[in-house]
C-alpha cells in the first residue's frame, strides 16, 4: 500500500499569509503512460463533507479560488494557499489514486492565528 | 446540479448487517465510477472501495479492513449505489460518504450517513 504522510499536522497562520502543506507518498504516484501524478487535495470544513480542490497534482477544480495551487511530482507534493482567508479554515487531505488501495494522508488542520 | 444522497445508516450490534444506499442525480450515473469513503468520528478519511462502470465490467475493489465483509453494487436503472455491510465491527463506526469519480478522484460527495456499531 502507498502510505501518504502530510506535514505539518496543524498550522496556524495569519490572514493574508501564505500557507504551505506538504504531502509525501511512500512510492511514486507518477504514471509513465500519461505522465500524470495521481495526487489530489481535498478541503473539509467542520460539519461538511470533503470538497475536491485539486486533482492531477495541479489542476484546480472548477470554482476553486486561484489562491489555491498544487505542485510536485513523483513522491513529494505541496498545496499552497497564497493569501489565507478566513473561509480557508479547514482540514486538508492529500490522496493518491494511482494504485489500489486508494489512500489518504492523515490530514492537516489549518487555523487562523 | 450533481446530488448524492446517502441513506440506510443507523445503530447496529457487532456482527450485524446494514445496507447503505446512495441516490444519484444530475449526471449520467451509468457512465461514472463510484466509491464509498468513510470517516470515523473525529478522525481522517478512509477509502472503503469503488465500483467501475458496466463498460468496465463493474469491477470492484476494496480496502483490506472491509474486504470479504462489504460488497459494493450499483443499479444503473435506478441511479443508485449500494454498500452491503456484513459482520460489522465496532471499528466500522463512521460517517459513510458516497462519491462520484468521473476523473478518478472523488469529484462529488454526498452529505454522508452515520453508521454506529455498538452493543
Amino acid at each position: 500500500d502507498i502510505v501518504m504522510t502530510q506535514s505539518p499536522d496543524s498550522l496556524a497562520m495569519s490572514l493574508g499569509e501564505r500557507a504551505t502543506i506538504n504531502c509525501k507518498s511512500s512510492q511514486s504516484v507518477l504514471s509513465s503512460s500519461n505522465n500524470k501524478n495521481y495526487l489530489t487535495w481535498y478541503q473539509q470544513k467542520p460539519g461538511q463533507p470533503p470538497k475536491l480542490l485539486i486533482y492531477w497534482t495541479s489542476t484546480r477544480e472548477s470554482g476553486v479560488p486561484d489562491r489555491f495551487s498544487g505542485s510536485g511530482s513523483g513522491t513529494d507534493f505541496t498545496l499552497t494557499i497564497s493569501s489565507l482567508q478566513a473561509e480557508d479554515v479547514a482540514v486538508y487531505y492529500c490522496q493518491q489514486y494511482y494504485s489500489i488501495p486508494i489512500t489518504f494522508g492523515q490530514g492537516t488542520r489549518l487555523e487562523i492565528k | 446540479e450533481v446530488q448524492l444522497v446517502e441513506s440506510g445508516g443507523g445503530l447496529v450490534k457487532p456482527g450485524g448487517s446494514l445496507r447503505l444506499s446512495c441516490a444519484a442525480s444530475g449526471f449520467t450515473f451509468s457512465d461514472v465510477s463510484m466509491s464509498w469513503v468513510r470517516q470515523p468520528p473525529g478522525k481522517g478519511l478512509q477509502w472503503v472501495g469503488r465500483i467501475k462502470t458496466k463498460t468496465d465490467g463493474e469491477t470492484t475493489a476494496y480496502a483490506a479492513p472491509v474486504k470479504g465483509r462489504f460488497t459494493i453494487s450499483r443499479d444503473d436503472s435506478k441511479n443508485t449505489l449500494f454498500l452491503q455491510m456484513n459482520g460489522l465491527k465496532t471499528e466500522d463506526t463512521a460517517v459513510y460518504y458516497c462519491t462520484a469519480d468521473p476523473i478518478g478522484a472523488h469529484r462529488n460527495w454526498g452529505q454522508g450517513t452515520l453508521v454506529t456499531v455498538s452493543s
